[in-house]
C-alpha cells in the first residue's frame, strides 16, 4: 500500500510565523501535490512537483512556495502565515512523470492549521 | 462555471437502499475521472476509477456520459458505513497528472 505521511495532524501558529509542512511518501512516486481544503470550496491545489527540484503553481500559489530536494518529500511552506491560511492541507502523491491515464493520487492524513 | 459540479445533497438514503448521483465536468477533454470518497475530518481514499465502458466495484456501479460530460456513481444495497461525503475527480488534460476536485456530495445512510 502507497504510504503518504504528514508530520503533523494538527498545528497552532501565529500570524506571522513561517511554518513548514512535511510530507514523506515511501512509493518512489514521481508526482506530489499540496491542496488545501475548505468547507464548500473542495480541494484546492497550491503546488505540484513532478521530479526532484521541480516544482508548478497550482490554483492558489500566493502565500506559499514548496521544496522538493529529495524524491520522497515535499515541503510546503506559509512565509508569512495569516488568519486566512487556517485550514486543513493535504499532500497526495501519484505515479508518473508521463501524462497517463487513471493514475490516481493517494492522500496524506492531513493537517489541520490553525494561524492565531 | 466550476470545472467540476456536484449537488452538495445530503442524500439521505434508508439503509439497504440503492442511492444515486451525478458529477458534471466543463472541459469535454478530460480524459481521466475517478469516485473519491471521504469521510468526515479524514483524507481523501480513491474509491474506483471510472471507465468509459462503465464499471462495477462489489455494490458501487461508475458510468462515464462524455456526450453530456457527467460520471454517475450508484450505491446498491446501502450501508451505514457507507455514509460519507463522495468526492467527483477529473484529471485534467495536459496537465502532469493534475487532478480537479468537485466539492463532494454528502450520503447519510440511516438505520
Amino acid at each position: 500500500d502507497v504510504k503518504v505521511t504528514q508530520s503533523s495532524r494538527y498545528l497552532v501558529k501565529r500570524t506571522g510565523e513561517k511554518v513548514f509542512l512535511e510530507c514523506v511518501q515511501d512509493m518512489d512516486h514521481e508526482n506530489m501535490f499540496w491542496y488545501r481544503q475548505d468547507p464548500g470550496l473542495g480541494l484546492r491545489l497550491i503546488y505540484f512537483s513532478y521530479d526532484v527540484k521541480m516544482k508548478e503553481k497550482g490554483d492558489i500559489p500566493e502565500g506559499y512556495s514548496v521544496s522538493r530536494e529529495k524524491k520522497e518529500r515535499f515541503s510546503l511552506i506559509l512565509e508569512s502565515a495569516s488568519t486566512n491560511q487556517t485550514s486543513m492541507y493535504l499532500c497526495a502523491s501519484s505515479l508518473g512523470i508521463l501524462d497517463r491515464d487513471h493514475q490516481p493520487q493517494h492522500f496524506g492524513d492531513g493537517t489541520r492549521l490553525s494561524i492565531l | 462555471r466550476k470545472e467540476v459540479e456536484q449537488d452538495p445533497g445530503p442524500f439521505n438514503v434508508p439503509e439497504g437502499a440503492t442511492v444515486a448521483f451525478n458529477c458534471t465536468y466543463s472541459n469535454s477533454a478530460s480524459q481521466s475521472f475517478f469516485w473519491y470518497r471521504q469521510d468526515c475530518r479524514k483524507e481523501p481514499k480513491l474509491l474506483m476509477s471510472v471507465y468509459s465502458s462503465g464499471n462495477e466495484d462489489g455494490r458501487f456501479t461508475a458510468q462515464l456520459n462524455r456526450a453530456s460530460q457527467y460520471i454517475s456513481l450508484l450505491i446498491r444495497d446501502s450501508k451505514l458505513s457507507d455514509s460519507a461525503t463522495y468526492l467527483c475527480v477529473v484529471k485534467k488534460p495536459d496537465s502532469w497528472g493534475k487532478l480537479q476536485f468537485g466539492a463532494g456530495t454528502q450520503v447519510v445512510v440511516t438505520p
